[in-house]
């Protein structure tokens, strides 16, 4: 089990919008910054929001990240089928002195 | 460019050692903290190292902790990761990750991966 509780997926058409959730707690979401990371099929995962609502250099816009809490959301409007891929919440986790993720969640564009 | 690759993967048996390397190029390596993250075949992501730009600080997951040993060289712009009393749940791809200037928690750039398989 995850540190970090995210949907084991999602699923939406092209052209619509979806959010992946991931939940935590006090001694992790709560008290530090969330992450998202993207892994396409058989590639090394990228970064995609950092700091709760952050995006690096060459990730669209159509990507934004929120956090409320012990909870994060990522958001994805205007779907395309390239952004089929799993997606990760990280953060760390102060009881744990670790650094956690989610689970993941898989995207299927319909 | 900004660029990180491991090498040093390969099969080993149960009880065995093996050592990663990454190689990093395009940043002032020095300057970040590094991590090692592994997946499980079919599974998530998981943490099981950190270590400070000057080696002063060292971090395991409880998992890899006695058995695994993080380091770095900076003059060789290198990442090491010594991994000995290898078991069945070790197998997974590894990847070297840079982490965020400001915050170590955050994989900003990640390697391509290099696949370890622990069997007999």
């Amino acid at each position: 089990q995850s540190v970090l509780t995210q949907p084991p997926s999602v699923s939406a058409a092209p052209g619509q919008n979806v959010t992946i959730s991931c939940s935590g707690s006090s001694s992790n979401i709560g008290n530090n910054y969330v992450s998202w990371y993207q892994q396409l099929p058989e590639t090394a995962p990228k970064l995609l929001i950092y700091e709760n609502n952050k995006r690096p250099s060459g990730i669209p816009d159509r990507f934004s990240g929120s956090k409320s809490g012990t909870s994060a959301t990522l958001g994805i409007t205007g779907l395309q089928t390239g952004d089929e891929a799993d997606y990760y919440c990280g953060t760390w986790d102060n009881s744990l002195s670790a650094v956690v993720f989610g689970g993941g969640t898989k995207l299927t564009v319909l | 460019q900004v660029q990180l690759v491991e090498s040093g993967g390969g099969l080993v048996k149960p009880g065995g050692s093996l050592r990663l390397s990454c190689a990093a190029s395009g940043f002032t390596f020095s300057d970040y903290y590094m991590s090692w993250i592994r997946q499980a075949p079919g599974k998530g992501l998981e943490w099981v190292s950190y270590i400070s730009s000057s080696s002063n600080y060292i971090n395991h997951a409880d998992s890899v902790k006695g058995r695994f040993t993080i380091s770095r060289d900076n003059a060789k712009n290198s990442l090491y990761l010594q991994m000995n009393s290898l078991r069945a749940e070790d197998t997974a791809v590894y990847y070297c990750a840079r982490a965020n200037y400001y915050y170590y928690y955050i994989m900003d750039v990640w390697g391509q991966g290099t696949t370890v398989t622990v069997s007999s």
